[in-house]
């Protein structure tokens, strides 16, 4: 079965600890997998996009990396604003134009 | 540019009452178009995608039902809300390609609703 597993499900940080947000997969056909910040009463805000394994992406202070099995979103120095949802999602081979979301982990940073 | 508009943003209906959600995208044509749901602190659910006019594809059997009259514009309807269906309901949409686009999905605003 395919599926898609975030971990932590929430995550508390101090401001400028760095930390990093696990997305694993297990799909036939990976053809994207993508990362969203969702804040509270919001819908999500893309990211980024990563096709395949070795394959990095830098925003701010927020890099995403793509193995084989998993990705991780890696956030360096946090400040209050990172503090939100962050969903990752894939494509595959057998979902035609469908997205599979994770359930998501919930980033909180205090000052 | 494209832009998705949602409405309304939040929304208490008492059971039994029937719901209209409504969604609309401006500035293309002949997009893809979702409906998810998403409970308190968890990922979202696909409910319905469309992939043109009066083409709706079901996802999960439930109290609602999708309608698609325009090219732009999906609705989420219910004849009588039950409790379960409050949550947190994003409407989203992607150009009809093939492969899902570099972008992803792009989603609307949300609308909470809360059934009492």
């Amino acid at each position: 079965e395919d599926q898609v597993t975030q971990s932590p499900e929430a995550l508390r940080l101090q401001e400028g600890e760095s930390s990093s947000l696990n997305c694993s997969y297990t799909v036939s056909g990976l053809r994207g997998l993508f990362w969203y910040r969702q804040d509270p009463g919001k819908g999500p805000e893309f990211l980024f996009t990563l096709y395949s394994a070795g394959e990095e992406k830098e925003k701010e202070r927020l890099k995403a990396t793509l193995t084989k099995k998993e990705s991780f979103l890696h956030i360096t120095a946090p400040k209050p604003e990172d503090s939100a949802t962050y969903l990752c999602a894939v494509h595959h081979s057998n979902a035609g134009n469908m997205l599979t979301f994770g359930g998501g982990t919930r980033l909180m940073v205090k000052p | 540019s494209q832009t998705i508009h949602q409405w309304p943003a939040t929304l208490v209906q008492p059971v039994g009452s029937p719901l209209s959600l409504e969604c609309t995208v401006e500035g293309t044509s002949n997009p893809n178009l979702y409906w998810y749901r998403q409970a308190a602190g968890r990922g979202l659910q696909l409910l319905f995608y469309s992939v043109g006019i009066g083409q709706i594809s079901s996802e999960v059997p439930q109290n609602l039902s999708a309608s698609r009259p325009q090219d732009r514009q999906f609705i989420l309807s219910s004849k009588k809300l039950l409790l379960s269906d409050s949550g947190f309901y994003l409407c989203a949409w992607s150009f009809q390609y093939k492969r899902v686009p570099a972008s992803g999905y792009t989603f609307g605003s949300g609308t909470r609703l809360t059934v009492v």
